[in-house]
């Protein structure tokens, strides 16, 4: 079935770091990808996404791109900020039909100053 | 705009006892869909709805009932609350029932069931 593994957490970085969180899914056809910010306390905010091969996904200095090759969906920034702790879920939307979202199990992102 | 909505934010139960926990969008989004939250598994999808009378399962439905009797509202039903079902429920919409189309979500709700 379609599934998604994203890394696990926590991730602890300093202000300014690069930061990676790593994604690759199972699916068959072609899924659109996402993903999606949980600040403490909230609801899922969406970040960025991608619906087709080889799109980048990019919001808040956040860039993601589809890769078909490798079924992955990496998350990368380049200068992390305190403000940027949170927890990150990659998901898919099963392109069997509808909008049901596929996610993975989220990577705690902390930033220290 | 609001976007969604949910209440309460928190509920504590005791097992057995029924209670329904309530979604409302103002964005006259046709799909809605409830997910819970459990910690080292991501969100999981309990039922969905791609308009007003239509409804159907996720991946999780059991113990969950749900209807759409208009397009706003989309409440989910604990029939008999057990402990398993101690989560954060959380309510999405979206413009349409296309993949691809975001999802918005509600602030969530945290159940406890003792």
């Amino acid at each position: 079935g379609n599934s998604v593994t994203q890394m696990e957490g926590p991730v602890t970085l300093s202000e300014e770091a690069f930061l990676t969180i790593n994604c690759t899914y199972t699916a068959t056809g072609y899924p659109s990808l996402f993903w999606y910010v949980q600040y403490p306390g909230e609801g899922l905010q969406l970040l960025l996404k991608a619906t087709k091969a080889d799109d980048k996904g990019s919001n808040k200095g956040f860039e993601a791109t589809y890769r078909k090759e490798t079924t992955s969906f990496h998350l990368e920034k380049g200068s992390v900020q305190v403000s940027d702790s949170a927890v990150y879920f990659c998901a898919l939307s099963d392109p069997g039909g509808y909008n049901k979202l596929i996610f993975g199990a989220g990577t705690r992102l902390a930033v220290h100053p | 705009n609001a976007g969604v909505t949910q209440t309460p934010k928190f509920q504590v139960l005791k097992t057995g006892q029924s209670m329904t926990l309530q979604c409302a969008q103002d964005m006259n989004h046709e799909y809605m869909s409830w997910y819970r939250q459990d910690p080292g598994m991501g969100l999981r999808l309990i039922h969905y709805s791609v308009g007003a009378g239509i409804t159907d399962q996720g991946e999780v439905p059991n113990g969950y009932n749900v209807s759409r009797s208009t397009t706003e509202d989309f409440p989910l039903r604990l029939l008999s609350a057990a402990p398993s079902q101690t989560s954060v429920y959380f309510c999405a919409s979206s413009q349409a029932g296309t993949s691809g189309d975001t999802q918005y979500f509600g602030p969530g709700t945290r159940l406890t069931v003792l």
